[in-house]
């Protein structure tokens, strides 16, 4: 398997642009995790997903994220317009409801670089 | 509110002796605790964990202590090695799914 991936691994934008980052879970997962890690926070959960569907969105700053998941193999990230203190790395995590224990897979992560 | 504290950004160590890395949560149901492992330009990776009805998971080098009367875990690595050199994290679940992180503490194991 190839583990979750994500795309891009780097994103360099300007302030006010859009920006979408992508996650591709583990095959038959059905538990999806968006993070950010920054210095001062550490790793925040932003949002997840159970079968395609949002349960929390809770960690999500402001109205200027938005995240979605069309089908179990793909969900998006997307910040707009985006801003300086948006920039952190962005993890996206997946895990099975199977399993015994609460392990979740953690991708590569996307750092997000705003000017 | 940081309902799962890591107050060490970081610890060094000598190859050979003991880690020790600490974690504080302030949520009374939560009931899954996990340690992760992160190496640089890579995502975390899953350590240990421990239920709450326990209060000492072991897995090789790696054993995990929980203390629910004080809300504290704790993390040892005996003998530490320089490829544990890496940002650890805390985390802590109720009911299984959502999970709260620590900020993480950076380990250094000098060799």
């Amino acid at each position: 398997d190839a583990g979750v991936i994500q795309s891009p691994r780097h994103e360099v934008t300007e302030m006010g642009q859009e920006v979408t980052l992508r996650c591709k879970p583990i095959s038959g997962h059905d538990y999806l995790f968006w993070y950010r890690q920054t210095m001062m926070r550490g790793l925040e959960l932003l949002i997840y997903f159970n079968n395609n569907v949002p349960i929390d969105d809770s960690g999500m700053p402001e109205d200027r994220f938005s995240a979605k998941m069309p089908n179990a193999s793909f969900s998006t990230l997307k910040i707009q317009p985006s801003e300086p203190r948006d920039s952190a790395v962005y993890f996206c995590a997946s895990r099975s409801s199977g399993r015994s224990y609460n392990e979740q897979f953690f991708g590569p992560g996307t750092r997000l670089t705003v000017l | 509110d940081q309902q799962v504290k890591q107050n060490s950004p970081s610890l060094s160590v000598q190859e050979g002796r003991i880690s020790i890395l600490n974690c504080d949560y302030t949520n009374s149901m939560f009931d899954y605790f996990l340690w992760y492992k992160k190496y640089p330009a890579e995502g975390p990776t899953f350590l240990i964990s421990i239920s709450s009805i326990k209060d000492k998971n072991e897995d090789g080098r790696f054993t995990v202590f929980l203390n629910k009367s004080a809300k504290h875990l704790s993390l040892h690595i005996v003998p530490s090695q320089p490829g544990d050199s890496a940002v650890y994290f805390c985390a802590a679940s109720t009911g299984g799914f959502k999970t709260i992180f620590g900020a993480g503490t950076r380990l250094f194991v000098k060799a």
